[in-house]
């Protein structure tokens, strides 16, 4: 089976907390890219961060870190010092490496308010 | 911005009807794809386009086409329009098996 599940529908904070956003995935693939993208509340979606199946280091960007693990097929996103402007859906995505469909399965999102 | 353009922005017409989507990728991208945003289905990828050519589908209905053009640009045509074809349309692009960037949306009320 091929799933990403984020098992936070929504969550909410006060200005300046650390927050988590928790990605687990399936797949049978050896070869695999994980993602992360932001909706917005005007609704585009950004682009965060691509990870390969074989590249485990975790990335670190300004307040945006990624914890990726193998191990626990997870793929967990971190905000540190939230800020209102990080209010958003978050997604997680999967692409199989091998498929060739450039199909992305997504999770079903985990909305973050970050209230001042 | 991510270099993907769709028009129209939003779109609201009535059940039965037919629409068309419009997309062009980031310059240099030859792969196009489309997928749907509902409240009950969440985000789904529909097809895949490779520089003129299908390469995969999705869930996508009967009931809806695409095409990818010369120049690169592609339509989603949606017809015989429902309710629940309500949902927001993202067009993204890539090169080949790559990062995806996805345009604004298409927003699609069905009255």
């Amino acid at each position: 089976a091929q799933k990403v599940t984020q098992a936070q529908t929504e969550i909410s904070v006060v200005e300046k907390e650390d927050v988590t956003l928790d990605c687990v995935y399936e797949t049978r693939d050896t070869t695999y890219y994980l993602f992360w993208y932001k909706q917005p509340p005007s609704g585009e979606l950004v682009f965060l961060i691509r990870r390969n199946s074989f590249d485990e280091q975790n990335e670190i960007s300004g307040r945006y870190s990624w914890n990726f693990q193998k191990s626990t097929s997870s793929f967990n996103f971190t905000i540190t010092a939230s800020q209102v402007v990080d209010s958003a859906v978050y997604f997680c995505a999967l692409l199989h490496g091998s498929s060739n469909t450039g199909k992305l399965i997504f999770g079903q999102g985990t909305t973050l308010q970050v209230k001042p | 911005d991510s270099g993907v353009t769709q028009t129209p922005k939003h779109l609201i017409t009535a059940t039965g009807q037919r629409v068309t989507l419009r997309c062009s990728p980031r310059s240099g991208d030859l792969s196009v794809y489309w997928y749907q945003q509902s409240l009950d289905q969440g985000l789904q990828f529909l097809i895949h386009y490779y520089n003129g050519e299908e390469r995969a589908k999705g869930n996508i209905l009967e009931r809806f086409s695409a095409q990818q053009f010369p120049d690169l640009h592609s339509e989603l045509n949606l017809s015989s329009l429902e309710l629940g074809d309500s949902a927001l349309y993202f067009c993204a692009s890539s090169v080949w098996q790559d990062t995806q960037y996805f345009g604004p949306g298409t927003r699609l009320t069905v009255l």
